[in-house]
C-alpha cells in the first residue's frame, strides 16, 4: 500500500535531550518523504524533506534518516526545546505521485 | 510574503446547510490541496487542483463535496447539506509542484 505510519503515538523527553521520531512506510516505490510539525490549533509546518537517492539530510537541529532496505524513516531533533512540543507527521507521495499521504502522527512532549 | 490564507477560521453550520471554505494560495503557487483532519488523527487527502482543473479527487466523498480553483480568485471547498460527521478541521495547502506543501491555518467546521 501507500500508507505511512509512525511507531509510537507519543514521546516524552527532557529539555536538552535528543529526540528520535520514527516512521515506517509500505510503498517501496516511494521516492520522496517529508516531515511536518503541527502545533495545537495551527496548520502543519514543513520541517525537512528527503529524496530516496539520499540516506541522510540535515537541517537546523534536525536530521532525517532514510533506510530503504527496511522502509524506515526517522526524524532526529537535537537538544530538544519546549518549543519543539507538537505533533510530528511523516508523509510520502501516493502511488500516482499527485498528493502527500500522511501518517497518524507522534505527539512530542518536552518537559523542562 | 503572505502564506496560505484560509477563511473563515471557524465556521458553524446547522445540519442541512451549505459550507464554503476559501483558500488563497501563496504567491506564485499554482497547486492547491485540501485535507481534512479529525481530532487526534492525521491529515486525510481530499483533492488536488491546479488553476481551473481538478487533478486528483480520489479523497473526496462522492456526494455533497466539491472543489474548484478558478482562474481568478481563491480555491473553494464546498460541502452541501452538511451532517455532523463533516465536523472537522479542513486544511488547504499550496505548492509550486507536487512535493513541499505549505499549509494554511485551517478552517474549523462545526455542524450543530
Amino acid at each position: 500500500g501507500e500508507s505511512v505510519g509512525l511507531h509510537l503515538p507519543t514521546l516524552s523527553v527532557q529539555e536538552g535531550d535528543n529526540s528520535i521520531i520514527n516512521c515506517a512506510y509500505s510503498n517501496s516505490a516511494s521516492d520522496y518523504f517529508i516531515w511536518y510539525k503541527q502545533e495545537s490549533g495551527k496548520g502543519p509546518q514543513f520541517i525537512i524533506d528527503i529524496r530516496s537517492n539520499m540516506d541522510k539530510r540535515q537541517g537546523q537541529r534536525v536530521t532525517v534518516l532514510l533506510n530503504k532496505t527496511v522502509k524506515h524513516l526517522s526524524l532526529q531533533i537535537a537538544a530538544t526545546q519546549p518549543g519543539d512540543s507538537a505533533v510530528y507527521f511523516c508523509a510520502d507521495l501516493n502511488q500516482a505521485g499527485t498528493a502527500l499521504i500522511f501518517g497518524k502522527g507522534t505527539t512530542l512532549s518536552v518537559s523542562s | 510574503n503572505a502564506g496560505v490564507m484560509q477563511n473563515p477560521r471557524h465556521l458553524v453550520r446547522r445540519r442541512g446547510q451549505e459550507a464554503r471554505l476559501r483558500c488563497s494560495p501563496m504567491k506564485g503557487h499554482s497547486h492547491v490541496y485540501w485535507y481534512r483532519q479529525l481530532p487526534e488523527e492525521g491529515l486525510k487527502f481530499m483533492v488536488y487542483l491546479q488553476k481551473e482543473n481538478i487533478i486528483d479527487e480520489s479523497g473526496m466523498p462522492k456526494e455533497r463535496f466539491s472543489a474548484e480553483f478558478p482562474k481568478e480568485g481563491p480555491s473553494i471547498l464546498r460541502i452541501q447539506q452538511v451532517v455532523r460527521g463533516d465536523s472537522a478541521a479542513y486544511f488547504c495547502a499550496s505548492s509550486r509542484g507536487r512535493e513541499k506543501l505549505f499549509f494554511g491555518s485551517g478552517t474549523q467546521l462545526s455542524v450543530l
